[in-house]
């Protein structure tokens, strides 16, 4: 069965701080693994990752993907009050059918 | 950049009656749209895959009689929660492929809160 595992669960830290959320994954005919946040409302789109090794960045985000030992991870830097939500790390199968991972809910601290 | 619009935002219903979501997708056509539910402090949940004139595929546990899923045009896709009770209250979310390949990941609906009383 295809599954997304997300760690930490929850994390709460304080402005400026640098966060590392974590992915795995174990699913079948992988294409892609995505990143999102999401605060009231739907998700919004963060990364998407591919290939192994190859670093994304937008801003204080980064997220990098390991398809060898089958995970990825989001740093944030710097972090802002801002950036409290739920990350959501999603996997694409040869169907294009998504499966998300738990979340992590980042709440950051002033 | 392509937009999903859905609709309503939020709606309370009273037990026992239906609610219809719709999901358009505007200036492209979704030939599949996918809806989804999410649980508080849970993540998401595929319900079902909906291709544009022929039946949706349903995830396993969710009930085809109770969430009618209707995909008749490339634009609209709806969700039908039939006999509503309070435990389908829950945010529903769709999704539709984005114009030029999966690559750029799917676009999401605003969400839909119900709410059943």
């Amino acid at each position: 069965e295809d599954k997304v595992v997300q760690s930490p669960l929850s994390l709460v830290v304080h402005e400026g701080d640098t966060v590392t959320l974590n992915c795995s994954y174990e699913v079948t005919n992988f294409r892609s693994l995505l990143w999102y946040k999401q605060e009231k409302k739907a998700p919004t789109f963060l990364f998407m990752l591919t290939s192994s090794g190859i670093e994304k960045k937008s801003g204080r985000l980064s997220s990098i993907l390991d398809k060898k030992e089958l995970f990825s991870i989001l740093n944030i830097t710097a972090t802002q009050t801002g950036d409290s939500a739920v990350y959501l790390c999603a996997s694409t199968s040869g169907t294009y059918k998504y499966i998300f991972g738990t979340g992590t809910r980042l709440k950051v601290l002033a | 950049g392509a937009v999903v619009s859905q609709h309503p935002s939020r709606v309370i219903c009273k037990s026992g009656t239906s609610v219809k979501i719709e999901c358009r997708s505007l200036d492209f056509q979704a030939t599949t749209m996918f809806w989804y539910r999410q649980f508080p402090k849970k993540s998401l949940m595929l319900m079902a895959t909906s291709n544009e004139g022929s039946k949706a595929t349903y995830e396993q546990g969710v009930e085809k009689d109770k969430f009618l899923i209707n995909h008749a045009s490339l634009t609209l896709s709806t969700l039908t929660v039939t006999s509503a009770h309070p435990e389908d209250s829950s945010f529903y979310i769709c999704s539709a492929s984005t114009p030029g390949g999966g690559l750029e990941g799917y676009t999401f609906g605003s969400g839909t809160r119900l709410t059943v009383v």
